[in-house]
């Protein structure tokens, strides 16, 4: 079955660029009925959606976080990736990948990975 | 934007109990919403899409309800591994998720 797994560096430092790759296995990420999403969570927080990409590499960005994020999609490694740019210490969370459906769910996750912001 | 007004915040319940959680949207989303359960530690899990869809796998004791701006998420017989948080998500707009209802333990 499907699965998504995040990796990337879990400390990054204030200013810097945050950067994380989805590796999805089980299947492909080629698939015009899905798109791929990074969704975050602040420690003892809510969820919020970044953005996602397509895999013919459409993005669709979350207006508030635009100016920072770029999502990439690697079709021949069957990845995904986020960039976040000039992060400060409120974008310490839990980042989770997803694959979401044409209803608009996201109905299969990775696990999480934390990334800290350090001063 | 559209914002999502999930309440309770909190509610407390014993199992075998039937738990009702609602969510509002400041505006319709038609029946673009779906409900998801967060355990400590782990990923979110769809339970429900398109306001009324269990996912696969999910058990008949969950069920959703509503369209437009109202939506209803039940669990009709609280089983211990029910004891989560709850969040609703749209996506008529870009997605937006509630702040989440935590079932606990009474």
């Amino acid at each position: 079955q499907l699965q998504l797994q995040e990796s990337g560096p879990g400390l990054v430092k204030s200013s810097e660029i945050l950067s994380l790759t989805c590796t999805v296995s089980g299947g492909s990420i080629i698939s015009s009925d899905y798109s791929w999403g990074w969704i975050r969570q602040p420690p003892g927080k809510g969820l919020e959606w970044i953005g996602n990409v397509s895999y013919s590499g459409n993005t669709y960005y979350n207006p508030s976080l635009k100016t920072r994020v770029t999502i990439s999609v690697h079709t021949s490694r069957n990845q995904f990736s986020l960039k976040l740019s000039s992060v400060i210490a409120a974008d310490t969370s839990v980042f989770y990948c997803a694959r979401q459906g044409a209803d608009g769910s996201f109905d299969i996750w990775g696990q999480g990975t934390m990334v800290t912001v350090s001063s | 934007e559209i914002v999502l007004t999930q309440s309770p915040a909190t509610l407390s319940l014993s199992p075998g109990e039937r738990a009702t959680l609602s969510c509002r949207a400041s505006q319709s989303v038609r029946e673009f919403l779906a409900w998801y359960q967060q355990k400590p530690g782990q990923a979110p899990r769809l339970l429900i899409y398109g306001a009324s869809n269990r996912a696969t796998g999910i058990p008949a004791r969950f069920s959703g309800s509503g369209s437009g701006t109202d939506f209803t998420l039940t669990i009709s017989s609280l089983e211990p591994e029910d004891f989560a948080v709850y969040y609703c998500q749209q996506r008529y707009d870009w997605p937006t998720f509630g702040q989440g209802t935590k079932v606990e333990i009474k």
